[in-house]
Formats: C-alpha cells, structure tokens, sequence
C-alpha cells in the first residue's frame, strides 16, 4: 500500500521567512503532485513532478523531487501572507492510473 | 485545463435518505475520479468511474453503498445511499488533463447528514 506522509502537519511563519514543506512517499511513483487549498475551496493544482530531479518554480513556491529518496520538498521563499493555505503532496502509485494516494495536508498561516 | 462544475455545491440531508451528486466536464476526458475529504482530513480516493463499464471502488467502498454512473466521457454521478452522519464530508470529482499533465478537481457538493 502507498503512503505518504507530509510534515510539518501545521505551519505558523512570519512574512519574509523561508521554510520547506515535506513530502516522503513509500513505494515508487510515476508521479508527484502538489496541490493548494484555500479554506471552503477546491484544490488548486501547484506542480506535476515527473522524474528524479525535477523541480518546478513558480512565485515564492519551488517544488523538487528526488524519487531515489521518494521525498519531495515544496519551499517557501520570503512567505507572504496570500500564502496561507493548506498545502497537499499527492502521488500517483506504479500502474494506479492516474489515481492518487495524499498526505494528510500541511497547514499554513504567515503572520506579519 | 479542465472545467469542471458539480452540483448541487452543498446539500443538508436526513439520515437514511440517499443524494446524487453530478460531474460535468467541459471537454471529453478518460479518466474520471471520485474522492471524499472528510472535515479537516486528506482526500480519499472512492472510485474510479469508467465510462461504459462499472466503477472500480477502492478498498472499504462498496457499489451499493456509492453507486457510481459514467454514461459519456463528460458526466458522471455519484450516489451517497443510505446515509448516516459519518458521511457529512466534501465530495470532489476529479479528471486527468488532456496530455496527463496534471489532474484537476472539481469545486466539491459539502454534504452534512443529520
């Protein structure tokens, strides 16, 4: 069975820091996703990792994958407050189709 | 990308009752998921709904309790039976991109059994 496992779980940073989000998965992976929530929302997709080494920037968030390790990382960059949200890896298990196994979620709040 | 409407957005229920929840898609996509986020928890895949043929459940759903149709390759429905409150949750459909480039969801139905 995939699992994967997401930490920190809860996130409080101030404006202007940097910090990294963790994402560690137990068997192969065709894929990693990270996806955005926002309170009463939808997801909101982040990045789509596809291969060792991969790693995707987009604003303040950059998303890497070492699929050696099976971790994937999601870092934050000089946090701003429009950052805070709840933040989900997602990977897609060796022959699922596209289905996909999630971490529980981190959430995040920057204060001033 | 994809544009996916569901409805209804939210929906309070009695015990024992059943509810549908539609999925349309904008364009024609293969493939076509269920999950459930429980409140304040991850999401969990329900089924993969499969156009012309039955849905594949995941481990702990069954057919007769989630009932799932795929008449076309741009709508699916997803039947909540026999409710009880351990079913109050967000239920989400989910489709693959045109080139597998990523997945995207739908807004959610926020259904609360009481």
């Amino acid at each position: 069975e995939l699992k994967v496992e997401q930490n920190p779980l809860f996130l409080s940073m101030q404006e202007g820091k940097n910090y990294t989000i963790y994402c560690n998965y137990s068997t192969t992976s065709d894929r990693l996703y990270w996806y955005r929530q926002d309170p009463g929302k939808s997801l909101e997709s982040l990045f789509v990792l596809l291969s060792n080494g991969a790693v995707k920037q987009e604003g303040r968030l950059m998303a890497s994958l070492d699929t050696k390790a099976r971790l994937s990382t999601l870092h934050i960059t000089a946090a701003v407050h429009d950052l805070s949200a709840t933040y989900f890896c997602a990977v897609e298990g060796p022959g699922s189709g596209y289905a996909l196994n999630f971490g529980k979620g981190t959430s995040l709040l920057v204060t001033p | 990308s994809a544009v996916i409407s569901q409805k209804p957005s939210r929906d309070i229920c009695q015990r024992g009752t059943s509810l549908t929840i539609q999925c349309q898609v904008d364009s024609q996509v293969t493939m076509m998921f269920w999950y459930r986020q429980q409140p304040g928890q991850s999401l969990t895949l329900i089924a993969t709904a499969n156009q012309g043929s039955e849905a594949t459940y995941e481990s702990g759903f069954v057919i007769d309790k989630f009932p799932i149709s795929r008449p076309n390759l741009t709508f699916s429905t997803l039947t909540v039976s026999n409710m009880s409150p351990e079913d109050s949750s967000i239920y989400l459909c989910s489709v693959v991109g045109d080139f597998a480039d990523t997945q995207y969801f739908g807004p959610g139905t926020r259904l609360t059994v009481l």
